[in-house]
């Protein structure tokens, strides 16, 4: 079985600071990783994904996360927070066995941008 | 951009009622999944389906029903409404991609309020 644990439900920066959104993973195989964007009213869009390729991935809108297998973490960061990334965040993992099962999502991180 | 198109938006309705969630793609995506999402929390897999004719349950136990009678077509039906299905429901598709990992693309979610 899968899970993800996805630190602080609410994440508070400054505009213009470093964003920092934690995600640790649990899977009995490799897995793959997401981090999906969610703002309000609207569906979740991919922001980055990992799969086994190259251990940093670089996204969307700046967005950036590292795969690091030691700490099972997948962590997403961005170096300057701006207004417009307020909203929810979920990272979430699938295993490399197969993909019908969907994916498992972290509770989610409602991140907040102060002016 | 996705093109997967969910329907309605918003809907209110009363307990015993029959209704039905609509969910549609133009990408020709053989997976299709249905995710329940309370507010706050993460999303739970309730339903997928590998193409036409192909209908699974998800992790999350649900007394809603699916059908995959066409490839762009994912409609998710409850008989007999109860608060407790009061909740979002977001639909997502993707491609079979051996199942590597494959990007999971979201609709904007139906919020479904049962009184």
């Amino acid at each position: 079985a899968q899970s993800v644990t996805q630190l602080g439900s609410h994440v508070s920066v400054s505009e213009g600071a470093l964003v920092l959104l934690r995600c640790n993973y649990s899977s009995s195989v490799p897995p793959y990783l997401f981090w999906y964007v969610q703002y309000p009213n609207q569906g979740l869009q991919l922001l980055l994904k990992y799969t086994s390729a190259a251990t940093l991935v670089k996204g969307i809108n700046g967005f950036e996360a590292e795969f690091k297998k030691s700490e099972t973490s997948f962590h997403l960061t961005k170096p300057s927070a701006h207004m417009s990334d307020a909203a929810e965040y979920f990272c979430a993992v699938s295993d490399s066995g197969g993909g019908a099962d969907g994916l498992t999502f972290g509770k989610g991180t409602h991140l907040i941008i102060q002016p | 951009e996705a093109d997967i198109y969910q329907t309605p938006r918003y809907l209110v309705i009363g307990t015993g009622k029959k209704i039905t969630l609509e969910c549609s793609q133009t990408m020709g995506h053989d997976k299709m999944y249905w995710y329940q999402q309370d507010p706050g929390m993460e999303l739970h897999l309730i339903h997928y389906s590998y193409g036409v004719n192909s209908t699974e349950k998800g992790d999350l136990s649900s007394e809603s029903t699916v059908s995959r009678i066409r490839t762009e077509h994912f409609p998710l039906t409850l008989e007999s409404a109860r608060p407790s299905h009061t909740s979002q429901y977001l639909c997502a598709s993707s491609d079979r991609d051996g199942r590597r990992g494959e990007t999971q693309y979201f609709g904007p979610g139906t919020r479904l309020l049962v009184l």
